[in-house]
């Protein structure tokens, strides 16, 4: 089966730095995608890893590592429209799928106060 | 109009009601899913349209019906629901790969509310 974990409540305060990881157990890793959402509204990409290794944009980084079946997403210089649910979710290549489906996690509350 | 669109954004419905999501994208993918939000729980993939034909059910009642007539176009019938199925609906598209980024682009949902 596919398993995605993720801590359910983080907070942090303006100008601080988050780390949310996340870690996983699926068949065929075939990407890794990081959305943020916001309360009422569309779920928006923000970030996708493939290979090992930071990808950096902006103020957002994510890092991953295949064969711990980890991933982190770094917020910097944190804002408090940062406040939102994050989720993760990895694509996996299924066997006779074309398309290689996403599998969530349940999404990590991160409150930002003043 | 841009990106992806859901219509209703709020739909309250009894048991015995038959209603239909909508969905419509602006982004020229060719494929198109639904998702099923509830609270504390993961985002479930209900349905996959691949070039208007359906790829893969996952394992939805019958009492959901998925319909797509064309690749910006995605609907949801919905008949004799039960109280367990209120939930924020997805829709969302893509290029249909698995290689590559392709992100999904979501609308913003309909929150269904079975009475």
């Amino acid at each position: 089966g596919q398993n995605i974990d993720q801590p359910t409540e983080m907070t942090a305060t303006e100008g601080a730095i988050v780390q949310i990881n996340c870690t996983y157990q699926t068949s065929g890793f075939n990407g890794l995608f990081w959305y943020q959402q916001h309360a009422g509204e569309a779920p928006t990409f923000l970030s996708y890893n493939v290979l090992d290794g930071l990808e950096e944009k902006g103020r957002f980084s994510s890092f991953l590592s295949r064969s711990k079946g980890y991933s982190y997403l770094l917020l910097k210089e944190l804002q408090m429209k940062d406040s939102a649910s994050y989720l993760c979710a990895v694509r996996s290549a299924d066997r006779g799928s074309t398309l290689g489906r996403l599998y969530f996690g349940r999404g990590t509350q991160l409150t930002v106060w003043p | 109009e841009t990106g992806v669109t859901q219509t209703p954004r709020h739909l309250v419905m009894g048991m015995t009601n038959k209603k239909s999501l909508k969905c419509e994208q602006h982004l020229g993918h060719n494929a198109m899913y639904w998702y099923k939000q509830s609270a504390k729980k993961p985002l479930e993939l209900m349905f996959v349209y691949n070039f208007k034909e359906q790829t893969e059910n996952n394992s939805v009642p019958s009492r959901f019906s998925p319909e797509c007539p064309n690749s910006s176009h995605l609907f949801l019938h919905l008949h004799t629901l039960q109280p367990e199925d209120s939930a924020l609906y997805l829709c969302a598209s893509s290029q249909p790969s698995s290689v590559g980024k392709n992100e999904q682009y979501f609308g913003p949902g309909t929150r269904l509310t079975v009475t």
